[in-house]
């Protein structure tokens, strides 16, 4: 049963634009999220994150919103930059729990010049 | 480098054969976390140590696979027998550690395994 997911595969964006990558999650019990990038052959880096108690968060281009009615939360990156093309994941943890993250499968961004 | 590390990056093996992961976590992380990523998936969950002791394994984790984290520090994951299906990418990730489990996770490189 997938808990987090990200519907959109891939994203493509004009360098300097937005980019918005969109994630939604079911189970009412989780309490933290990130977003995590990763490039072929490495491992995930984490980018930014955010706790329930917050609707956003920001750090330097990069903004998280979350919208705990509807479940949502999303990631956004302005300006876009070539170095941004990555698979970013979405993944969110239940609350007391000792941090064991449940995944969304990715969204691949592809920033074109 | 003071990051994550896991050796080796990249094993090829025959099925049946028996294989073994490193993971060398942040030095001061006492929480390290074992994960699988298939093509096109996000990383699974497999097992989680808190300190020496593993207090949870994923049912992803069949009897083939143990993991070890003697002394608390280093973490091994074995897979015996393996099958065509244990390939995947194996990542390894350690965090601080913090009440409610708040924390960042850090990851590993992974190490990329291909059974033939």
């Amino acid at each position: 049963d997938q808990q987090v997911k990200q519907n959109s595969p891939s994203l493509s964006v004009q360098e300097g634009r937005i980019s918005i990558l969109n994630c939604d999650y079911t189970n009412s019990m989780f309490d933290y999220f990130l977003w995590y990038k990763k490039y072929p052959a490495e491992g995930p880096t984490f980018l930014i994150s955010i706790s329930s108690i917050k609707d956003k968060n920001e750090d330097g281009r990069f903004t998280v919103f979350l919208n705990k009615s509807a479940k949502h939360l999303s990631l956004h990156i302005v300006p876009s930059q070539p170095g941004d093309s990555a698979v970013y994941f979405c993944a969110a943890k239940e609350v007391d729990s000792w941090g064991k993250l449940q995944f969304g499968a990715g969204t691949q961004v592809v920033v074109t010049p | 480098d003071t990051g994550v590390s896991q050796d080796p990056r990249h094993k090829i093996t025959k099925r049946g054969q028996n294989v073994t992961f490193r993971c060398d976590p942040i030095s001061e992380h006492n929480r390290l976390y074992w994960y699988r990523q298939t093509l096109g998936q996000g990383p699974e969950f497999l097992t989680y140590f808190q300190n020496e002791a593993q207090l949870e394994k994923s049912r992803l984790l069949s009897d083939r696979f143990s993991a070890e984290r003697p002394k608390g520090s280093f973490s091994t994951l074995e897979i015996q027998r393996t099958e065509q299906g244990d390939s995947a990418m194996y990542l390894c990730a350690s965090s601080i550690g913090l009440a409610g489990g708040a924390e960042t996770q850090y990851f590993g490189p992974g190490t990329r395994l291909l059974v033939l």
